[in-house]
């Protein structure tokens, strides 16, 4: 099946920093997803980005779905950034699950 | 807008037992899907309905089970509890297959 991986798996910054995480994906991708999930669980959906670039605030992605990656930007960190962050792919051939990265864990130190 | 929801927040159940998790899509949105979140296994899924009919199901054994009602509602069973299904479970429901809108989870405990 197609594999997901993030990088880096634990990432600690200083709060005002600027931060870049990585989704590769092993498989051409219907849909891209990055969230936020939250210290009580919720999957806070940050963007939909099978292609292209998008911005929204503090934060932009970048997927380049010929060379199967994806880019999360976080600028300007602040503490409530904390927390991990999954990319999602769902395989292209409509099969509609998710498939999930393993998460990078952010950590916005005050 | 609400978001989707899900009850209860928290279950406990003993092992063997069944438990029930509901779940309330995005008013519009007709595909649910369902995700099991557990310690060190990451999110996986587990099934998919569509129009009340499931169009897909993860590597999950038959135990887990589930449907949607004629309102696009729909309920996870699982039966038979094991320990190890101790997870949180989580539920997101999605429009014409685009973006995905997951709830707030239901954590499940087995003792």
């Amino acid at each position: 099946g197609i594999q997901v991986e993030q990088s880096p798996p634990d990432l600690i910054l200083q709060e005002g920093a600027n931060s870049t995480l990585r989704c590769n994906f092993s498989d051409s991708v219907n849909n891209l997803q990055w969230f936020h999930q939250n210290p009580w669980g919720q999957l806070i959906n940050l963007f939909y980005i099978p292609s292209g670039t998008k911005q929204n605030g503090r934060l932009s992605a970048t997927t380049v779905a010929t060379e199967r990656y994806s880019l999360l930007y976080i600028s300007s960190s602040q503490t409530t950034d904390s927390g991990v962050y999954f990319c999602a792919v769902e395989l292209q051939g409509g099969s509609e699950k998710l498939v999930f990265g393993k998460g990078t864990k952010l950590t916005v130190n005050p | 807008e609400a978001g989707v929801t899900q009850s209860p927040t928290h279950l406990i159940k003993t092992r063997g037992q069944q438990a029930t998790l509901r779940c309330s899509p995005i008013s519009g949105h007709t595909s649910v899907y369902w995700y099991q979140q557990a310690l060190g296994l990451g999110l996986q899924f587990l099934l998919w309905y569509d129009e009340g009919e499931e169009r897909n199901r993860g590597n999950f054994p038959p135990r887990f089970s589930g449907r949607q009602f004629p309102n696009y509602s729909s309920e996870l069973n699982v039966n038979a509890l094991e320990l190890e299904d101790s997870a949180l479970y989580l539920c997101a429901s999605s429009l014409a297959r685009m973006m995905q809108y997951f709830g707030p989870g239901t954590r499940l405990t087995v003792t």
